[in-house]
């Protein structure tokens, strides 16, 4: 079946840091890629999607580019705030699941920046 | 910007009892779903709603677990009898159309705690 694996947590980092969060992931058909974000206090937010091989999401700083080859979705920033601070889950949805959009998700992995 | 509601936001209930969750999915949206995060664990799939019938159903869906549209507006989960291993975060999920790529709205989850 599918699954998402991200790599362990917790990961803290200094504002200003790099930031890189691995997630691979296992398909039976050809998924759609997702980051999700937990703020502290608040529900699962979209972070960034890509559709197919070679899309790079990205939004609010934050990229991830969709390799088939390595079937990778790294989420990476280039200089971390303090607002950054959340729970990140790298999720997928297969398209040979069906018509409805089931997201398979990986652990999550917890982001602490320092000032 | 329109936004998936869910309440309780916590709820702690005794073994045995039975627990109505509530949603309200944004207005315009089709499609429902409720999700779970047992402490520690992954987010996970439980079920999938549409045109007033569960459309897809994760094996941890059993006859335990029942989900209704009571009215134009509003999306339960209901638990029967609940465990102690039914303890989790419960996420209530909505979207405008269906198929891998589409965005899924969350809500900020209701917390059940079965003591």
């Amino acid at each position: 079946g599918d699954s998402v694996t991200q790599m362990e947590g917790p990961v803290t980092l200094s504002e200003e840091a790099f930031l890189t969060i691995n997630c691979t992931y296992t398909a039976t058909g050809y998924p759609s890629l997702f980051w999700y974000v937990q703020y502290p206090g608040e529900g699962l937010q979209l972070l960034l999607k890509a559709t197919k091989a070679d899309d790079k999401g990205s939004n609010k700083g934050f990229e991830a580019t969709y390799r088939k080859e390595t079937t990778s979705f790294h989420l990476e920033k280039g200089s971390v705030q303090v607002s950054d601070s959340a729970v990140y889950f790298c999720a997928l949805s297969d398209r040979l699941g069906g018509a409805n959009s089931k997201l398979t998700f990986g652990k999550g992995i917890t982001l602490s920046v320092r000032p | 910007e329109p936004e998936v509601t869910q309440t309780p936001s916590h709820q702690v209930t005794q073994m045995g009892q039975e627990v109505i969750l509530r949603c309200v999915p944004i207005s315009n949206h089709l499609y429902f779903y409720w999700y779970r995060q047992i402490l520690g664990q992954k987010v996970e799939f439980l079920v999938s709603f549409y045109n007033n019938e569960i459309s897809e159903k994760s094996e941890i869906f059993d006859d335990q677990f029942s989900v209704e549209r009571p009215d134009g507006s509003n999306f339960t989960l209901k638990i029967r009898s609940t465990k102690l291993e039914d303890s989790a975060m419960y996420f209530c999920a909505s979207s405008a159309q269906t198929g891998p790529g589409n965005t899924i709205y969350f809500g900020e989850g209701s917390w059940l705690t079965v003591v």
